[in-house]
């Protein structure tokens, strides 16, 4: 099937700095792709879908200001937590779709002190 | 909105007893998708059903797409231990419309 990479798989940082997230498509072109956050036994809950060139499309009640999302092209696409605060803490997952299946990153664990 | 509910949340059973995890929507859905994470892991894609009373095995997984396509379930047969961790459902309303997850179903199994 086809990969979906996410860089940086774990990272801990200080309450007010910004983390960025980079989701990559390895061996097909994505026109969209998804961000996902999942809490501590819960379920995925997605926060926007990405399309390539233009705006993400936020889902209710997720920041958009909080959470920037860049798909600058067809196979990489960025979720930047700006002033991240410790309950942004979460697994935070990509997925990209192709031909209609969807592929999920190995997901990047944030942890805000 | 538009939700996708599974049930159980929790399952223990022991090594060898099947499984069953059973997802509802209240509206109609396009397809329905299963996922299985690891403990630790990430969503790993198992299986897609798009018709109305679609059945499809997988060895010991058979997967089953209700007639009015608003329900679905998932089953395993004699249960091992490689089988832990949560699986999920996923649906879409419409064609090309956005996942949704279900809670998901942890399962433990004893050995």
């Amino acid at each position: 099937g086809a990969v979906v990479s996410q860089h940086p798989s774990r990272v801990i940082c200080k309450s007010g700095t910004s983390v960025k997230i980079e989701c990559r498509s390895l061996d097909f072109q994505a026109t969209t792709m998804f961000w996902y956050r999942q809490f501590p036994k819960q379920s995925l809950m997605l926060m926007a879908t990405s399309n390539e060139g233009s705006k993400a499309t936020y889902e209710q009640g997720v920041e958009k200001d909080k959470f920037l999302i860049n798909h600058a092209s067809l196979t990489l696409s960025t979720l930047t937590v700006t002033s991240a605060h410790p309950e942004d803490s979460s697994f935070y997952i990509c997925s990209a779709r192709d031909w209609g299946e969807q592929y999920f990153g190995p997901g990047t664990r944030l942890t805000v002190t | 909105g538009q939700q996708v509910m599974q049930i159980p949340q929790y399952q223990h059973v022991q090594e060898g007893e099947d499984f069953t995890t059973y997802c509802n929507s209240s509206t109609t859905l396009s397809n329905i998708q299963w996922y299985k994470q690891r403990p630790g892991g990430h969503p790993v894609f198992l299986i897609q059903l798009v018709k109305s009373g679609e059945v499809k095995k997988q060895k010991r997984l058979t997967f089953q797409f209700g007639e009015a396509k608003k329900n679905s379930s998932l089953h395993i047969t004699a249960t091992q231990t490689t089988d832990v961790g949560t699986y999920f459902c996923a649906g879409r309303h419409n064609q090309g419309g956005k996942l949704i997850f279900g809670q998901g179903t942890e399962l433990s199994v004893k050995p």
